[in-house]
């Protein structure tokens, strides 16, 4: 089956702009994920939904970040006034419910780039 | 405080070489699952395996095989017989802060050469 698909792949902006980025999680799963991945790091966690409710969004680093589900399937991640710190690629993972047990499924990620 | 660490940041290895990857998770919690997940040069992030903290016998998936020793908090991953297609950065990640979230360590890139 289809897996997990963000959009766009790539993302160029210039700072001070505002930007979305899509994800389509894994048919039938309920929760759905955003990390952001840095150069040499490990993905960090943004933000979770289960179902259309951000579950936990600790990991949003300031309000210039927002997240949204309105149906429980996709999500738009969306970044206010971008700045070069941004810059990341930003990863989407979908996993069957939001349990410790449940493995989660990652997409390819959308790349931003913010000049 | 709950910490993940991957202190081997690369490793290089000739194919057919087992080699081995260190995972560390500390941790107050008596019960847990940690997660292995592989980065290839492409950048998708693939799951491997999840192994849980009370079942400490050895799991084996065609060359690929997890050791849990508890008095250590330590999860290793073996390659057997290495190949070129492994090179990549390989991630354990437990869930964390309500057993949802996985954090992520800082991965140890692998590279097998012919």
């Amino acid at each position: 089956g289809a897996g997990v698909s963000q959009t766009p792949s790539n993302k160029v902006t210039e700072k001070g702009k505002y930007v979305e980025l899509r994800c389509d999680p894994i048919s039938g799963h309920t929760a759905l994920y955003w990390y952001r991945q840095s150069l040499g790091q490990g993905p960090e966690f943004l933000i979770y939904f289960q179902g259309t409710g951000a579950a936990d969004d600790s990991g949003l680093p300031n309000d210039r970040f927002f997240a949204v589900r309105p149906e429980g399937s996709v999500s738009t991640l969306k970044i206010q006034r971008t700045e070069r710190g941004d810059s990341a690629v930003y990863l989407c993972a979908s996993s069957l419910l939001a349990s410790s047990y449940n493995e989660q499924f990652f997409g390819p990620g959308t790349r931003l780039t913010v000049l | 405080a709950q910490k993940v660490t991957q202190a081997q940041t690369e490793i290089s290895v000739v194919e057919k070489e087992d080699v081995t990857l260190d995972c560390v998770y500390e941790t107050r919690d008596t019960t847990y699952y940690l997660f292995w997940y592989k980065q290839p040069p492409s950048g998708e992030l693939v799951f491997l395996i999840r192994r849980n903290s009370f079942d400490e016998q050895n799991e084996i998936s065609g060359r690929y095989s997890w050791n849990f020793q508890k008095s250590t908090s330590s999860f290793n991953f073996t390659i057997t017989a290495s190949q070129v297609v492994d090179s990549a950065v390989y991630f354990c990640a437990p869930p964390t802060g309500g057993g949802n979230k996985l954090t992520f360590g800082t991965g140890t890139q692998l590279k097998v050469e012919l």
